[in-house]
Order: C-alpha cells, then structure tokens, then sequence
C-alpha cells in the first residue's frame, strides 16, 4: 500500500527556521516525482514545487522559490521542505503528495496527511 | 504561469441532481493536462479525473471530465451525499504546475 507519512504539527516564531518531512513507503520510492502543495486558511490548494529522489532534480514554483528549499534523502525514503525564516504568512497546512507515474508532467495520486504550520509571535 | 479560474465559486444542490463545474484557463493547456481533485475539510485531496476526461483508480463513474485547450468541465451526474466537498482543478502541462481557486458543492 502506497503511502505517505508527514510529520506533525509545528509552531513557530517568525524568524525561525523549520523543516518537515514527508516519508514515502510501499512503491519504489526513488523514481516517483514528489511534490509540495500549500493551502492557506480559508484558500486553495498552491504548488510549491516538486523532485525526484533518484537524481534529486527539483522544479521550484517561482512563487516560492528563495523561500523555501525541497530536499531528499534516499536512504529513508523522505522528502523534506525547509524554511530558513519563517514568516507569519506561511501559517498553513502542507501537503507532500506523489506523482501518478514517473513523469514530470504528472498528477499527484497519493498525498501525506498533511502538517499544519503556525507561525505566529 | 497558467491562471486557472474556476466558476462558480459556491454550488448549492441537493442528493440527485446534477453538478457542473467550469475550470477556465488564461492559456490553452498543453496536452489538455488537466486534473479535478475532490477535497473534504480534514482530508487531503483525493484525485478525481487526470488528462481532462480520464477517471483515476477507484472514482465511480457519475464523475467525468470534459474539455480542451482552455476551457474544462467536471460534471457529477447524480451528486451523492459523500460529493458535497471543494473540487479543484490543476494543470499540469506547463511548470508551475498550477491549481484553480476551488469550486465548493454544498447542500441547499
């Protein structure tokens, strides 16, 4: 059974840095394109960017590239997106979520539960 | 970057009747790679329809996708009490891969 576990819940001050993480079984972990997808309170769903773990090749949504950085390690099958100063406007809840097939140009068929960040002084 | 707009933003129907959703993009879509996604509160979103018509694993078939170029249609034939949810379109021909502003279908 394919699955995707993120990690929990997080609160944090603006300023401080955070990492979460998303961790993949039950497929073959390394050629799947796996992606990051933000939802504000209240707002629709936002592509943040997305890579695939055999090469570690990441495409950045414009939008958020500089602010956030999408990282993998292999070797326990994770995928992880890190903020180095958070800011009050990245309060939200973040979904990792996999692509269908192998090809960039893909749809995301299994997500993470999601993690909700809190930023807030 | 693509923009999706999606209409309308609320749809209110009752158990049985039939829902139409528009996903309108300000450019044509490459390949007519364009998703649906049902999202419940709580829940993550769960694939609908991929390649504009095509039904992922386990939709049941009152959900169809329709459409080209830069206009999109989802339709549920007989909406059932488990459908009342936000759907949400995504293209996903041209990087960023982008998502449409939700289209909720509540009850009236």
């Amino acid at each position: 059974e394919v699955q995707l576990v993120q990690s929990g819940a997080e609160v944090k001050k603006p300023g401080e840095s955070l990492r979460i993480s998303c961790r993949g079984s039950g497929y073959t972990f390394n050629y799947y394109w796996i992606g990051w997808v933000r939802q504000m309170p209240g707002k629709g769903l936002e592509w943040m960017g997305i890579i695939y773990p055999d090469d570690s090749d990441t495409r950045y949504n414009p939008s958020f590239q500089g602010h956030v950085t999408i990282s993998v390690d292999k070797s326990i099958r994770t995928v992880y997106i890190q903020w180095s100063s958070l800011k009050a406007s990245d309060s939200a809840m973040y979904y990792c979520a996999r692509h269908r097939a192998s090809s960039f140009r893909d749809v995301f068929d299994f997500w993470g539960q999601g993690t909700m960040v809190t930023v807030s002084s | 970057e693509i923009v999706l707009t999606q209409s309308p933003g609320t749809l209110s129907l009752s158990p049985g009747e039939r829902a139409t959703l528009s996903c309108r993009a300000n450019q044509s879509v490459t390949n007519n790679y364009l998703a649906w996604y049902q999202h419940k509160p709580g829940q993550a979103p769960r694939l609908l329809i991929y390649g504009a018509s095509g039904r992922a694993t386990g939709i049941p078939d009152r959900f169809s996708g329709s459409g080209s170029g830069t206009d999109f249609t989802l339709t549920i034939s007989r909406l059932e009490p488990e459908d009342f949810a936000v759907y949400s379109c995504q293209q996903y021909g041209s990087s960023p891969f982008t998502f449409g502003p939700g289209t909720k279908v509540d009850i009236k």
